[in-house]
């Protein structure tokens, strides 16, 4: 079974506080995700990446950076946390981006920033 | 620009009769469209998918149809069961990225 963790289940911070948050996947995927979910905005895309060392933007970047030192981790960082950034973050990663093939999540940080 | 869209916010069906969840896109470029079913406090987790070149695709209770000449799909949950309660999204798959676009999800009630 494909097993993704996630650092924290519930964090709360302060704004201005820089956020770390971090997740690992246990199954040598290539492509790894951060996803925020907001109610009736669905699941939006922040960051990927394809490969160690590599990041690209997703829909809404803004606000937050990532980093890929190691093919199992992907973290997700919040350099100045604010009150808009209050939110469920899901991890995610999938085989190879060469093929269509399903992403697998990671239970969830909700994030509340105070 | 929502590229996936869910018009409906919540659905309320009873046990044992059919769920329809429906689903609209506008980028034809998209080549797989997959369900996605999330609990509270859990991550999603993968229903059933279909590719573009196809119009049906049929998992035990779970079918879920395309049609691309309307840029629509929907899932059929047959009979309906108080354990399908959760929120459901669809997403579609562009094939040269390897990205999923997400809608905003509809949640699902399945009532005694």
């Amino acid at each position: 079974d494909v097993k993704v963790t996630q650092s924290s289940r519930y964090l709360v911070k302060r704004t201005g506080e820089k956020v770390f948050l971090e997740c690992v996947q246990d199954m040598d995927h290539e492509n790894m995700f951060w996803y925020r979910q907001d109610p009736g905005l669905g699941l939006r895309l922040i960051y990927f990446s394809y490969d160690v060392k590599m990041k690209e933007k997703g829909d809404i970047p803004e606000g937050y950076s990532v980093s890929r030192e190691k093919k199992e981790r992907f973290s997700l960082i919040l350099e100045s946390a604010s009150t808009n950034q209050t939110s469920m973050y899901l991890c995610a990663s999938s085989p190879s981006r060469r093929a269509y093939n399903e992403q697998f999540f990671g239970p969830g940080t909700r994030l509340t920033v105070l | 620009d929502q590229q996936v869209k869910q018009n409906s916010p919540s659905l309320s069906v009873q046990e044992g009769r059919i769920s329809i969840l429906n689903c609209d896109y506008t980028n034809s470029m998209f080549d797989y469209f997959l369900w996605y079913k999330k609990y509270p406090a859990e991550g999603p987790t993968f229903l059933i998918s279909i590719s573009s070149i196809k119009d049906k695709n049929e998992d035990g209770r779970f079918t879920v149809f395309l049609n691309k000449s309307a840029k629509h799909l929907s899932l059929h949950i047959v009979p309906s069961q108080p354990g399908d309660s959760a929120v459901y999204f669809c997403a579609a798959h562009t094939g040269t990225a390897s990205k999923l676009t997400f809608g905003t999800g509809t949640r699902l009630q399945v009532t005694l």
